[in-house]
């Protein structure tokens, strides 16, 4: 199975600042990544797939990369609204997996 | 307006078995790749298991496989899982997900989730 490492676990943050997620692949997915926000009590909603492709009616402000099996979620300038859990998750091969989650706190 | 919506959910003792149901609407449900995620109280996101359009191509997360049961009737736009044997760490709020077009891994669309409870 492909492990997803995700970091950092918890990340203190204040509003306007330049936030950096990363998720570590124990393979190669090629490009079939994506990044999720769920704030408590609310199902997940996806921000970026493919990678680096933003999902309609996101912000520009998030935005993903990749570099090898190394993927990057950027919140460029974090806005009050931004304060949740991010998950990444590769649907490369099955089993597909998520990262533990970045919890964004003030 | 895409609408998943989990039915089937409760309270059952370890070993029992639940059938969880999830009625799509909004989108050519016959289309799309169609997946349950689930989330323990507390805890991060699990993959459970993912059907294809044409149910030819199915998946299972390693801690379900043989136990779950993922099927679909795109004559009803519907989306089920059958767990067996089921067990206290399956506890978790289960969701309905919707892949994207050519994407499929990638979940565009969630139900609201249905708690379920496996405890004596």
């Amino acid at each position: 199975d492909i492990q997803m490492t995700q970091s950092p676990s918890t990340l203190s943050a204040s509003v306007g600042d330049r936030v950096t997620i990363t998720c570590r692949a124990s393979q190669s997915i090629s490009s079939w990544l994506a990044w999720y926000q769920q704030k408590p009590g609310k199902a997940p909603k996806v921000l970026i797939y493919h990678a680096s492709t933003l999902e309609s009616g996101v912000p520009s402000r998030f935005s993903g990369s990749a570099s090898g099996t190394e993927f990057t979620l950027i919140i460029s300038s974090l806005q009050p609204d931004d304060f949740a859990t991010y998950y990444c998750q590769q649907y490369s091969d099955y089993p597909w997996t998520f990262g533990q989650g970045t919890e964004v706190e003030i | 307006e895409v609408q998943l919506l989990e039915s089937g959910g409760g309270l059952v003792q370890p070993g029992r078995s639940l059938r969880l149901s999830c009625a799509a609407s909004g989108f050519p449900f016959g289309d799309y790749h169609v997946d349950w995620v689930r989330q323990a109280p507390g805890k991060g996101l699990e993959w459970v298991s993912g059907i294809s359009d044409s149910s030819n191509s199915v998946g299972y997360a390693d801690s379900v496989k043989g136990r779950f049961i993922i099927s679909r009737d795109n004559s009803k736009n519907s989306l089920f899982l059958q767990m067996n044997s089921l067990r206290p760490e399956d506890t978790a709020v289960y969701y309905c997900t919707k892949g994207k077009r050519t994407d499929w891994g990638a979940f565009d669309h969630w139900g609201q989730g249905i708690l379920v409870t496996v405890s004596s």
